[in-house]
């Protein structure tokens, strides 16, 4: 049982580039999330999903989109990268009961240069 | 008002010391409580969710006091594997959830 992968763990963008980050789970949870983590700061959520189809925005998702065709997948998509999009990018997922708690992938480090 | 607050430390203590970390929250309709644990940037980590009656994982105890919305972590006989960021994370109605800025502990010889 993988839980949620991410890929890539690293990488490197010039401005305005674009990129895909990868998030899947194999849990069958019906929500999942990307957040960003800047130094010294805690999560911030970017967009969210409640299940295949259903996406909204979470408090920072200028320079974000994503896409839930799936249960299993939740892409983030970079469209113009920018210095101020270098972070941590961490994608989660959870069932939709309450008292749940979220099951973290390892994260994307990404630096925009 | 952010949703979570919590003291970003940083916390210094020696082995074997009790240190205790809280957390408010300014939703007082919030449901659910966790404790996360983070290493060096790594994905955060449950360490404990937090339940009304109050609940204990071997050295740790967490508190929840619904009352003055604040919720608490205890470590007694802190190890030096213990040193790392503390995640306090609040869930409100849709499966929102809601981070602290994370309390940074670290655990001296």
């Amino acid at each position: 049982n993988a839980g949620v992968t991410q890929t890539p763990k690293f990488r490197i963008l010039k401005i305005g580039q674009s990129m895909t980050l990868q998030c899947a789970q194999d849990m069958n949870h019906n929500y999942m999330y990307w957040y960003r983590q800047d130094p010294g700061m805690g999560l911030k959520l970017i967009y969210y999903s409640v299940g295949a189809g259903i996406t909204d925005k979470g408090e920072v998702p200028n320079g974000y989109n994503v896409s839930r065709s799936t249960t299993e997948d939740f892409p983030l998509r970079l469209e113009l990268a920018a210095p101020s999009q270098t972070s941590v990018y961490f994608c989660a997922s959870v069932e939709h009961y309450s008292n749940q708690p979220q099951h973290f992938g390892d994260g994307t480090r990404l630096s925009i240069l | 008002r952010k949703e979570v607050e919590q003291d970003p430390g940083p916390f210094n203590v020696p082995e074997g010391a009790t240190v205790a970390f809280n957390c408010t929250y300014s939703n007082s309709a919030s449901q659910s409580f966790f404790w996360y644990r983070q290493d060096c940037r790594k994905e955060p980590k449950l360490l404990m969710s937090v339940y009304s009656s109050g609940n204990e994982d071997g050295r740790f105890t967490a508190q929840l006091n619904r009352a003055s919305q604040y919720i608490s972590l205890l470590i007694r006989d802190s190890k030096l594997s213990d040193s790392a960021t503390y995640l306090c994370v609040v869930e409100n109605t849709g499966n929102q959830f809601y981070f602290g800025t994370g309390t940074s502990l670290t655990v001296i010889p």
